[in-house]
């Protein structure tokens, strides 16, 4: 079945940087793109990023334009999102899901059918 | 950037009974509007899109509808299992996504 597994919980100092990565498997990686997503604690659900899998062409939220990199790999099927310069509000749970693009006669539908687990980054002094 | 406000941010319902959820967005999105659910320590789950086609798997008493910049997710029977955060998401700028600030359904 599709699976979109994450690395593990990180704690990082402020300042520094983290990369998750988000190992798919049970599709054709290259054929989806994915979104990273973030949740800090009690806070809504915040979109910052997505990699078109199949060609690497990304696009960020303009929030975090400068710090975010997405990256893919299409030999280990797995995507990364990398945030640098790290503060405390950076505190959240870090989520990727595949992107679904859907057509229906003329209309076309995008959702994020599976997501990872989620991987905690802490940041702490 | 489209803000996405969602009414009411906690909703007491009993067990059996109809749940309304609101979700307006700042500007027109169309039809292009998603729904997911979201339980304590638990990754969201895609529950609508196309503000009104179920996803796979999802069941019947789960319904969507609206368009431009106002939508509805009903639950026509809340069971336990239903009782979690829900969020709408427009990606009518795809793939730049927002979410709405969640509804909390709770058992009254």
């Amino acid at each position: 079945q599709v699976q979109l597994v994450q690395s593990g919980a990180e704690v990082k100092k402020p300042g520094a940087s983290v990369k998750v990565s988000c190992k798919a498997s049970g599709y054709t990686f290259t054929s989806y793109a994915m979104h990273w997503v973030r949740q800090a604690p009690g806070q809504r659900l915040e979109w910052m990023g997505w990699i078109n899998a199949g060609n690497g062409n990304t696009k960020y939220s303009q929030k975090f334009q400068g710090r975010v990199t997405i990256t893919r790999d299409t030999s280990a099927s797995t995507a990364y999102m990398e945030l640098s310069s790290l503060r405390s509000e950076d505190t959240a749970v870090y989520y990727c899901a595949r992107d679904v693009i859907a057509a229906a006669g003329t209309s076309y539908y995008y959702y994020m059918d599976v997501w990872g687990k989620g991987t905690t980054v802490t940041v702490s002094s | 950037e489209i803000v996405m406000t969602q009414s009411p941010a906690t909703l007491s319902v009993s067990p059996g009974e109809r749940a309304t959820l609101s979700c307006r967005a700042s500007q027109s999105v169309s039809s292009n509007l998603a729904w997911y659910q979201q339980k304590p320590g638990q990754a969201p789950r895609l529950l609508i899109y196309g503000a009104s086609t179920r996803a796979t798997g999802i069941p019947a008493r789960f319904s969507g509808s609206g368009s431009g910049t106002e939508f509805t997710l009903t639950i026509s029977s809340l069971q336990s299992e239903d009782f979690a955060v829900y969020y709408c998401q427009q990606y009518n700028n795809w793939p730049q996504l927002t979410f709405g600030g969640g509804t909390k359904v709770e058992i009254k």
